[in-house]
């Protein structure tokens, strides 16, 4: 089992232009969060979904944030246009009955 | 409202000596907690959970103890090793909202040789 597969590992970007984050999350796993932790905030909730249906979306700070989940096997966090406020690592994790498993999240840095 | 906090942000032990890192919460509803650890350009990773029907929980090198009656929670670490260096987080799992993991602060666990 590869666990939860995040895509890039880093990625910079220059203020204004769409990040797309990836996340594969484990096959058979019906739950998918998207997290984001800075310094000064910790970890926080974004976003979550149950079997593909996005269930709570409190998180997500504005209307520039958007996920989307098409399939049981992967989902995205878009964010249109980026601040360099949103610098921060973007932690996908999947979950089952039996517990979470997190990825190795992607390191935003926008400038 | 629902919050899980830390009362120290970091801790400093000696290899070999115990570790207690410990977690506040506020939400007295709650009745699964999970201790995880993250290490440095990782992801968290789970070390044990706690139910509210217990007060302790054992596993390999590391405790869970659970006082509901102040809503205080603490992860002890048995003979600390380097490889222990991390930060630690507890965690309110909200089964009640689906699931979603609600983190605290987070302690740094620096261990020395």
């Amino acid at each position: 089992d590869a666990g939860v597969i995040q895509s890039p590992r880093h990625e910079v970007t220059e203020m204004g232009q769409e990040v797309t984050l990836r996340c594969k999350p484990i096959s058979g796993h019906n739950s998918l969060f998207w997290y984001r932790q800075t310094m000064m905030r910790g970890l926080e909730l974004l976003i979550y979904f149950n079997n593909n249906v996005p269930i709570d979306d409190s998180g997500m700070p504005e209307d520039r944030f958007s996920a989307k989940m098409p399939n049981a096997s992967f989902s995205t966090l878009k964010i249109q246009p980026s601040e360099p406020r949103d610098s921060a690592v973007y932690f996908c994790a999947s979950s089952s009955q039996y517990g979470y498993t997190f990825g190795s999240g992607t390191r935003l840095t926008v400038v | 409202g629902e919050s899980v906090g830390l009362h120290l942000p970091t801790l400093s032990v000696q290899e070999g000596d115990n570790s207690i890192i410990n977690c506040a919460y506020s939400n007295s509803a709650s009745d699964y907690f999970i201790w995880y650890k993250q290490e440095s350009g990782k992801g968290p990773q789970f070390i044990i959970d706690i139910r509210s029907n217990m007060d302790k929980r054992q596993g390999q090198r590391v405790t869970v103890l659970l006082n509901k009656t102040v809503k205080h929670l603490s992860l002890q670490i048995a003979a600390t090793q380097p490889g222990d260096s991390a930060v630690y987080f507890c965690a309110e799992n909200l089964y009640n909202q689906g699931g979603k993991l609600i983190f605290g602060q987070g302690t740094e666990l620096s261990v020395k040789p």
